[in-house]
């Protein structure tokens, strides 16, 4: 079965410091891989998708950028975090090359808090 | 561009009451529907999807959904709630040909005992 992993699960970091994000999917092969950010009250909202190996799309101009130097992996970073940056950021998969009856799985989701 | 809407966005129930939350879209074409329930620090979890067939779809813990297209809603639903309900629940649409599902803003319940 499918898994997907992500971490840290917490992270307090100082504003003007870098941020790294990972996550790994088990199980699958050339999945589709989302980044979403979730503020309190404000839903849910996308950051980047990835439909393979380097190829990145941005949802939202930000001071934050993704990679992904695997097929299962999908990194989130950024050079210098703002206040605003805080929030519970979740990577999200699901089954590459379909487009009907696409499901999305969330990973467990990492808070940060920029201090 | 597909829109969602989830009219509710603070329920709050006692244990027993019935539960229904509202999910309504706006993309008239095909489309695949979801819900996710987030409870308290945690990650979004699957509830219940739909793709075809039986418009009625069932998921767990109880919980059942209802496509009706002519009213472009998947209102969510539950006979009697529990505590354990208390969570953030998401409506989701995925349009015809795209893998990326747009998101409602969420609905808070809360299920006092």
């Amino acid at each position: 079965s499918q898994t997907i992993h992500q971490w840290p699960a917490t992270l307090v970091q100082p504003v003007g410091s870098p941020l790294s994000l990972e996550c790994t999917v088990e199980g699958t092969s050339n999945p589709n891989l989302y980044w979403y950010r979730q503020a309190a009250g404000r839903g849910l909202q996308l950051l980047f998708y990835s439909v393979g190996i380097g190829q990145i799309s941005s949802e939202v101009p930000q001071n934050l950028s993704a990679s992904r130097p695997q097929d299962r992996q999908f990194i989130l970073s950024s050079k210098k975090l703002l206040l605003s940056d805080s929030g519970f950021y979740l990577c999200a998969w699901s089954v590459g090359r379909q487009v009907s009856g696409n499901t999305i799985y969330f990973g467990e989701g990492s808070w940060l808090t920029v201090v | 561009a597909q829109s969602v809407s989830q009219h509710n966005h603070h329920v709050i129930l006692s244990e027993a009451a019935s539960l229904e939350l509202g999910c309504n879209y706006s993309y008239g074409g095909t489309v695949n529907l979801f819900w996710y329930v987030q409870y308290p620090g945690q990650h979004l979890q699957l509830l219940l999807k739909y793709f075809s067939g039986d418009p009625l779809v069932k998921g767990i813990k109880g919980f059942e959904a209802e496509f009706i297209k002519s009213k472009f809603s998947f209102n969510l639903r539950k006979p009697s709630v529990q505590w354990s309900d208390t969570a953030e629940y998401f409506c989701a649409v995925l349009s015809g040909g795209s893998y990326i599902p747009t998101f409602g803003r969420g609905t808070s319940l809360i299920v006092h005992p």
